[in-house]
């Protein structure tokens, strides 16, 4: 079974801090992405890759930087929290192509005090 | 249709009763139409992929239909179990990523 772990299934952190989230996949996959889902707006991408090193900006990139160093591991950071980015982050992998589902994570639930 | 969009946004239904919604997506460049599910405490885990004009596609009491030429999917669940309660989520493919519609949620009342 494909397992993808997210570092933390719920964080509180304050305003201006230095976030970090992150997520490991066990199934070799290329692909890997992070949304934000919040209510009444259904999963946002943030931000993808493709592939180590590469990322692509989603529909929702701003206050958001990603690191992909392994292939198994891709890292959101939020570089100086905000109260406006409280919210549910989940984390997916898949192989390349149309025909590939994503496989999610438990999620992180974020507050930002 | 610019944007994925779902319908109904919630539903209440007997249990052993049948049901469906639609999922409209962007007819032009159309590559694939992803359903998942998303029980509550868990994570979303994908149903069906679905890429033919026509394509039907089954699993269990779960089934899915698709007309890539007018926009949209069918989501039909028969026979409806409390374990049947969910969000579900559809998605369109394009540009190596998913654009996900906001879901209907689905609550099956024993």
């Amino acid at each position: 079974d494909v397992k993808v772990t997210q570092s933390s299934r719920y964080l509180v952190k304050r305003t201006g801090e230095k976030v970090f989230l992150e997520c490991v996949q066990d199934m070799d996959h290329e692909n890997m992405f992070w949304y934000r889902q919040d209510p009444g707006l259904g999963l946002r991408l943030i931000y993808f890759s493709y592939d180590v090193k590469m990322k692509e900006k989603g529909d929702i990139p701003e206050g958001y930087s990603v690191s992909r160093e392994k292939k198994e591991r891709f890292s959101l950071i939020l570089e100086s929290a905000s109260t406006n980015q409280t919210s549910m982050y989940l984390c997916a992998s898949s192989f390349l192509g149309e025909y590939q589902p994503q496989h999610f994570g438990d999620g992180t639930r974020l507050s930002i005090l | 249709i610019l944007n994925v969009e779902q319908s109904p946004q919630s539903l209440h239904v007997q249990e052993g009763d049948s049901t469906n919604f639609t999922c409209s997506f962007p007819s032009s460049n159309f590559y694939a139409l992803h359903w998942y599910r998303w029980e509550t405490a868990k994570s979303p885990e994908a149903l069906f992929v679905m890429t033919l004009n026509g394509d039907e596609k089954k699993k269990g009491r779960i089934s899915a239909t698709l007309n890539t030429k007018e926009g949209y999917s069918y989501l039909y669940i028969k026979g409806s179990q409390p374990e049947d309660s969910a969000t579900y989520l559809c998605a369109d493919f394009g540009n190596e990523k998913l654009t996900f519609g906001t879901g209907t949620r689905l609550t099956i009342i024993p």
